[in-house]
């Protein structure tokens, strides 16, 4: 069973600018998180989806950032524009449906704000 | 809300030696409880979780965790330490009332000295 996809790995940006990462978690998985974990800290959950929908987004810094997961599948993570303190490693994971289940991650995209 | 203490951030161990992390949680319902391990630009994987049942939880690679409700603790705990086990290693307690949200600690690094 293939795990959860991200791209790109790594990413280097100035400040203001905008990037984008994708992640495609494991097949039949209905729900999907983006975490940023800052760099000594733990993963902090960003925003969660169950299939296309958001369950929550309580902690997305809306000014700048969004997410999308159009068709219930894969889902893209956007900062427009970058801040320094956006420096972080974006994971993705994903979970299935039923009750309290492992979530799986992906390897992360490391975010480098310069 | 919910929240995770790892009160150790970097333990250095021998190895061959026991090692046992730290981690106390606050949450207003029974938790549910994981443990993560995050090895240099990798995701986390997943070591051990907690539901209900049986306070001693036996896990991955060798490891086991005890939750002890009065304590409000959920241990980490292994034997004997391989070179292989330095790495990160993240508490976290998922709230099923808030779709299986999971909140992190700080996590603790371990060393192992040859």
């Amino acid at each position: 069973e293939a795990g959860v996809a991200q791209s790109p790995r790594y990413k280097i940006i100035e400040k203001r600018q905008s990037v984008a990462f994708w992640c495609n978690p494991i097949s039949g998985h209905a729900t999907l998180y983006w975490y940023q974990q800052i760099l000594g800290q733990g993963p902090k959950l960003l925003i969660q989806f169950q299939n296309n929908g958001v369950v929550d987004d309580s902690q997305l810094p809306k000014d700048r950032f969004s997410a999308e997961r159009l068709k219930g599948v894969d889902s893209t993570l956007k900062i427009q524009p970058a801040k320094l303190e956006d420096s972080a490693v974006y994971l993705c994971a994903s979970s299935s449906l039923a009750g309290i289940n492992e979530q799986f991650f992906g390897p992360g995209t490391r975010l480098t704000v310069l | 809300a919910q929240s995770v203490t790892q009160p150790d951030i970097h333990i250095t161990v021998s190895e061959g030696a026991s090692l046992e992390l730290r981690c106390n949680y606050s949450y207003g319902a029974t938790p549910y409880l994981f443990w993560y391990v995050q090895s240099p630009g990798q995701g986390l994987q997943l070591l051990l979780k907690y539901f209900s049942g049986d306070t001693l939880v036996q896990g991955i690679k060798g490891f086991e965790a005890e939750f002890k409700r009065s304590q409000s603790s959920f241990n980490l705990r292994k034997p004997s330490v391989h070179w292989s086990d330095a790495a990160e290693y993240f508490c976290a307690v998922g709230a099923p009332a808030a779709g299986n949200k999971l909140t992190f600690g700080g996590g603790t690094r371990v060393l192992v000295k040859p």
